[in-house]
């Protein structure tokens, strides 16, 4: 599958923990986008990065973070994890810089207790 | 701000039947409009793309820039079809965001 992978596929934590939640992008594409999931909020951009820089930045909180890697994978850092946090996390990717259309991996489902 | 609405979470229809999925975006530039299906359990897939208005699983999106609105239709419903629909907007040109900026999503169930 040369799609976009995610890993893990599930998460359960406790509140104040750190996790990391990885992607790897489509063979060839160079910009990494992360979303959030969740009831409340719908579907929320996070974060862009395009060859390993940060390019754009939605409703991101300030207790997570993200890089992109030189072999382009993605990994978004949530730390002090809240109940609230509890979400699917999706990882999209695409080939440019971000007028193309967002290839999307399977989630990572996070759940805080 | 960008905004896209889509007025029914919920939306039953007969197979057969015509379905039309509403969605209205606020954005005062051009924006590129996107719907995704999310059938259950797997990965956002995108269905259609206004700007290469191509027609797939028999569905059409005509973005209507008087209205606002690009709402996605076909004529005869599938129960295969029963899924959540997203309607996104990407601003377009200038710096080259990649923000996509979702609707709350519609869940469209077909029935037999």
């Amino acid at each position: 599958d040369s799609g976009v992978t995610q890993t893990p596929k599930h998460l359960i934590t406790a509140t104040g923990q750190r996790v990391t939640l990885r992607c790897s992008p489509r063979s060839g594409d160079l910009s990494v986008y992360w979303y959030q999931q969740s009831l409340d909020q719908g579907l929320q951009f996070l974060i862009q990065y395009y060859n390993g820089e940060e390019r754009a930045k939605g409703n991101i909180l300030e207790r997570f973070s993200a890089q992109q890697f030189p072999d382009l994978h993605s990994e978004l850092n949530l730390s002090s994890l809240e109940l609230g946090d509890s979400a699917l996390y999706f990882c999209a990717s695409s080939v440019g810089r971000g007028q193309e259309t967002q290839y999307f991996g399977p989630g990572t489902r996070l759940l805080v207790l | 701000a960008q905004r896209v609405t889509q007025p029914e979470k919920l939306l039953s229809v007969f197979k057969g039947a015509p379905v039309e999925l509403k969605c209205n975006y606020s954005y005062s530039g051009s924006p590129e409009l996107f719907w995704y299906v999310q059938y259950s359990r797997q990965r956002l897939q995108l269905l259609l793309r206004h700007i290469s208005r191509e027609s797939i699983k028999g569905f059409t999106a005509d973005l209507n820039k008087g209205e606002t609105s690009f709402h996605l239709k076909k004529p005869f419903a599938q129960e295969e079809d029963s899924a959540m629909y997203y309607c996104a907007c990407l601003r377009a040109g200038g710096t080259s965001y990649g923000k996509l900026t979702f609707g709350q999503g519609t869940i469209l169930t077909v029935h037999p």
